[in-house]
């Protein structure tokens, strides 16, 4: 069974970086799919941030793409998420999931909330 | 890129069937066979419900079923019953080499 799990700081103060990291269990990011970061702000829906396959190969929102860098480590079976020069409008639950080779996202995190206050 | 719509919300009886429309364009849902809908329940992670347009992945009940007609995917709940009720998030591959999801559906039984 493929488990996801993030983590990071929960706490972030405004116009410095989010640092998060998505743990992957029950499969080997070595042997392919695609991974992928949804974030969702308090009440509000869905956002695709980006996705990264196992060779660092990435898609990146437009609208995300100059402040954030995602990456993967295939030794630690995770990939992370950067996000620099956050603002409130970065608050919300960050998802980390699996992206198959559908184009749909079908493993995912439980989420980690994230706060940015001054 | 351009957004997908969807209604705020719908609502049914129990047993009854509910229709949840998620409308894009030429660049995204009418382009790809990727559309997929995911169900998410209040402080709970996401869950896919259905890829590629139609299909249910192992498990997912076939009261849900979807299909697409040009640039609109539907998503429709039969026989509805009290644990549908949740957000209904529609999501498709795009021309940019993008995913974009609506802005959701709040379906109330």
């Amino acid at each position: 069974q493929v488990q996801l799990r993030e983590s990071g700081p929960g706490l972030v103060k405004t116009s410095e970086t989010l640092s998060l990291t998505c743990a992957v269990s029950g499969y080997s990011i070595s042997y392919g799919a695609y991974w992928g970061w949804i974030r969702q702000a308090p009440g509000k829906g869905l956002e695709w941030i980006a996705n990264i396959d196992n060779s660092g190969l990435t898609y990146l929102n437009p609208s995300l793409k100059s402040r954030m860098t995602i990456s993967v480590d295939t030794s630690k079976n995770q990939f992370s998420l950067t996000l620099r020069s956050v603002t409130a409008a970065d608050s919300g639950v960050y998802f980390c999931a699996r992206r198959d080779e559908h184009n749909c996202f079908d493993y995912w995190g439980q989420g980690t909330l994230v706060t940015v206050s001054s | 890129q351009s957004a997908l719509t969807q209604p705020a919300s719908v609502s049914g009886s129990p047993g009854q069937s509910i229709t949840i429309s998620c409308t894009g364009s030429s660049t995204d849902i009418g382009l790809y066979k990727y559309v997929s809908w995911y169900q998410q329940h209040p402080d709970k992670a996401p869950k896919l419900i259905i890829y590629a347009v139609t299909n249910r992945p192992s498990g997912v009940s076939s009261r849900f079923s979807a299909s697409k007609s040009g640039n609109t995917a539907s998503l429709t709940i039969s026989g509805l019953q009290a644990d549908d009720e949740a957000d209904y998030y529609c999501n498709s591959y795009t021309i940019s080499q993008t995913w974009i999801f609506g802005p959701g559906t709040r379906v109330t039984v």
